[in-house]
């Protein structure tokens, strides 16, 4: 069974340093693997999404994910976050490109701090 | 842009009632999900649905029902609400890219 795992639960982060959000993943075939963001009281937005190919990836909003496949991670990195970056990350791994039967983890919770 | 629209943001229910949680998609996509969202379990599938009239259950459709009669729409149905069915509820359509806005339910 495909499980997703994220480590952290929260983090802080002063607006302008670098952020990375880690994401590991037990699946057991070749990976579909998403970042999404939510706001409060919002819906989740895609990032980013990794099918094949690069396995660094470039999102919306400046931000970018490294597939290793070595590792079984999928961290989402941003070089300089914004005070708008502060929302709840979620990463997710799907068996197929149609996204049927997506498990996610469960948050990264991110605050920004002036 | 595509859009998914559940058209109840914030519910109350009480305990036992019948509650229809409605899931309108404006693109012509065939699969529609509803997936429920607690605080440090992310979103966990419920059902999803490939086509009219077909669906599939998820990892925790005890509770809920589903209902597809037109490719645009995807209902999510609890029979008989209970507190612990007190979530977030999202729907998503063709790989999951789009979401909807939720909805909160609170079943008191």
């Amino acid at each position: 069974a495909q499980s997703v795992t994220q480590p952290d639960i929260h983090i802080t982060v002063s607006e302008g340093a670098s952020l990375e959000l880690r994401c590991n993943y037990s699946y057991g075939a070749t990976p579909y693997l998403f970042w999404y963001v939510q706001s409060p009281g919002q819906g989740l937005q895609l990032l980013l999404k990794y099918f094949s190919g690069d396995t660094l990836v470039q999102g919306i909003k400046g931000f970018e994910a490294e597939f290793k496949r070595s590792q079984s991670s999928f961290n989402l990195r941003k070089p300089s976050v914004h005070w708008s970056d502060a929302a709840e990350y979620f990463c997710a791994v799907g068996a197929n490109n149609a996204g049927n039967m997506l498990t996610f983890g469960g948050g990264t919770r991110l605050m920004v701090k002036p | 842009d595509v859009k998914v629209t559940q058209s109840s943001r914030y519910l109350v229910k009480r305990t036992g009632e019948k509650v229809f949680l409605e899931c309108v998609q404006d693109m012509d996509h065939e699969n529609m999900f509803w997936y429920r969202q607690d605080p440090g379990l992310g979103l966990r599938l419920i059902y999803f649905s490939y086509d009219v009239k077909m669906k599939e259950k998820g990892d925790i459709p005890e509770g809920y029902s589903v209902s597809r009669e037109k490719k645009e729409r995807f209902s999510l149905i609890l029979e008989s609400a209970s507190t612990n069915q007190t979530s977030m509820y999202l729907c998503a359509n063709q790989h999951t890219i789009y979401f909807g806005e939720g909805s909160w339910l609170t079943v008191v």
